[in-house]
């Protein structure tokens, strides 16, 4: 299994840009999530899916949007790139509760810069 | 890789001795909590986790304390080893939140002295 994958792995975008931040996860995954990670900071759920078709706000989701029209692809996209948009972006996917719900399966980030 | 290491506090330790990384959790009616391991370049991983009914749990080389008194978790390492080198986190979740609710901490950056 390749687990949860992300790509690009690196992006600078000019502000006002949009493009869209890749996942995919092969492990049969029903919840997946979208973090961001400041220098220094905790991570912050940006969106989250508990299936296909289904979607939610999490803390932090002004500027993106989401969509899950599968369970093993759940994209994100930026319209009109900001500098405040400029950190590490997470992916992870988990089971349903109660099985293992809380262990989060990571991928390995998208380094986005906004200038 | 990520510059997620900087401004975190910073623990240091020779190989071999045992390692103790300290987290305050913010709600004391949170009911789970979770270790992450973030090495540079990679997201984050598990190690291990604990539910507010227990007060420790032990895992391969790593132990979880939960003082559930003073709102404190800790991460003993045992051994410690060159590969442990790694931003570390914890993460806790509110009772009756969903799994989309954890609330992650800042990271303390372990750097292993050979």
């Amino acid at each position: 299994n390749a687990g949860v994958t992300q790509t690009p792995k690196f992006r600078i975008l000019k502000i006002g840009q949009s493009m869209t931040l890749q996942c995919t996860q092969d492990m049969n995954h029903n919840y997946m999530y979208w973090y961001r990670q400041d220098p220094g900071m905790g991570l912050k759920l940006i969106y989250y899916s508990v299936g296909a078709g289904i979607t939610d706000k999490g803390e932090v989701p002004n500027g993106y949007n989401v969509s899950r029209s599968t369970t093993e692809d759940f994209p994100l996209r930026l319209e009109l790139a900001a500098p405040s948009q400029t950190s590490v972006y997470f992916c992870a996917s988990s089971y349903p509760p109660p099985a293992r719900a809380y262990e989060q399966y990571f991928g390995p980030g998208t380094r986005l810069t906004v200038t | 890789g990520e510059s997620v290491g900087l401004h975190l506090p910073t623990l240091s330790v020779q190989e071999g001795d045992n390692s103790i990384i300290n987290c305050a959790y913010s709600n004391s009616a949170s009911d789970y909590f979770i270790w992450y391991k973030q090495e540079s370049g990679k997201g984050p991983q598990f190690i291990i986790d604990i539910r507010s009914n227990m007060d420790k749990r032990q895992g391969q080389r790593v132990t979880v304390l939960l003082n559930k008194t003073v709102k404190h978790l800790s991460l003993q390492i045992a051994a410690t080893q060159p590969g442990d080198s790694a931003v570390y986190f914890c993460a806790e979740k509110r009772k009756g939140a969903g799994s989309y609710q954890l609330t992650f901490g800042k990271g303390t950056k372990l750097s292993v002295i050979p």
